[in-house]
């Protein structure tokens, strides 16, 4: 059975830019979260889709955003990266909704460096 | 104002030790998470519980719910159960996800 895979491990992307990473989950799960890692902050939690929806958001602002598709596979962008923005983007799978119904899944995460 | 503490925040041990890492947390949870992380960035998920304790092999995991505390433990340490520990709560409010900011692990031969 595959783990749940992120796309590319490693990018580097200057000031002002947009970056698009995705995550393709564990077959038949239909929760992907999603996670910043940085040294200063610790891990992070951004979001949670379950069924295409968003279902909650943690404390970042609106240049940070995702979408679901209707094979649960997921895609968040960053628009106007700063330099802060640099981290380890990790994502999760479960298979039901509310990050508190099973064991999370976590893919190997993607890597951003802004310049 | 973090809303989950570990402690504590690196820990050696000799192989074979116990060791106990401990987890508190301030607000109302539904579930909460051990997650191991190894260099290079990989984490995996030890134990989601609720209430009572979890036992996977050497590793035991606990909560205390009145009084918001987690603690795991693991028995006969190894060498390769050096890593960043990681404790997680799934809160009720918002449905929000917190981080401790880890324990670092590291077990001498």
């Amino acid at each position: 059975k595959a783990g749940v895979t992120q796309t590319p491990r490693y990018l580097i992307k200057t000031r002002g830019q947009q970056v698009t990473l995705s995550c393709s989950p564990i077959s038949g799960h239909r929760s992907v979260s999603w996670y910043q890692q940085t040294p200063g902050q610790g891990l992070q939690f951004l979001f949670e889709y379950f069924s295409e929806t968003q279902r909650n958001k943690g404390n970042f602002p609106g240049r940070f955003s995702g979408r679901q598709f209707s094979n649960s596979r997921s895609e968040m962008n960053v628009s106007t990266l700063e330099l802060g923005d640099s981290a380890l983007y990790l994502c999760a799978s479960s298979l039901e909704a509310g990050l508190n119904t099973g064991e999370l899944f976590f893919g190997e995460g993607s890597r951003l460096t802004v310049l | 104002k973090n809303e989950v503490e570990q402690s504590p925040q690196n820990l050696t041990a000799q192989e074979g030790e116990f060791i106990t890492i401990n987890c508190s947390y301030s607000v109302g949870i539904s579930a909460l998470h051990w997650l191991q992380q190894h260099p290079g960035g990989g984490i995996v998920s030890l134990f989601m519980l609720s209430s009572g304790k979890k036992k996977h092999g050497r590793l035991i995991a606990t909560i205390n719910i009145q009084e918001k505390h987690s603690s795991l433990h693991i028995t006969a340490s190894h060498p390769r159960d050096s890593a960043v520990y990681i404790c997680a709560v799934t809160a009720y409010t918002g449905n929000q996800f917190y981080f401790g900011t880890g324990t670092s692990l590291t077990v001498i031969p």
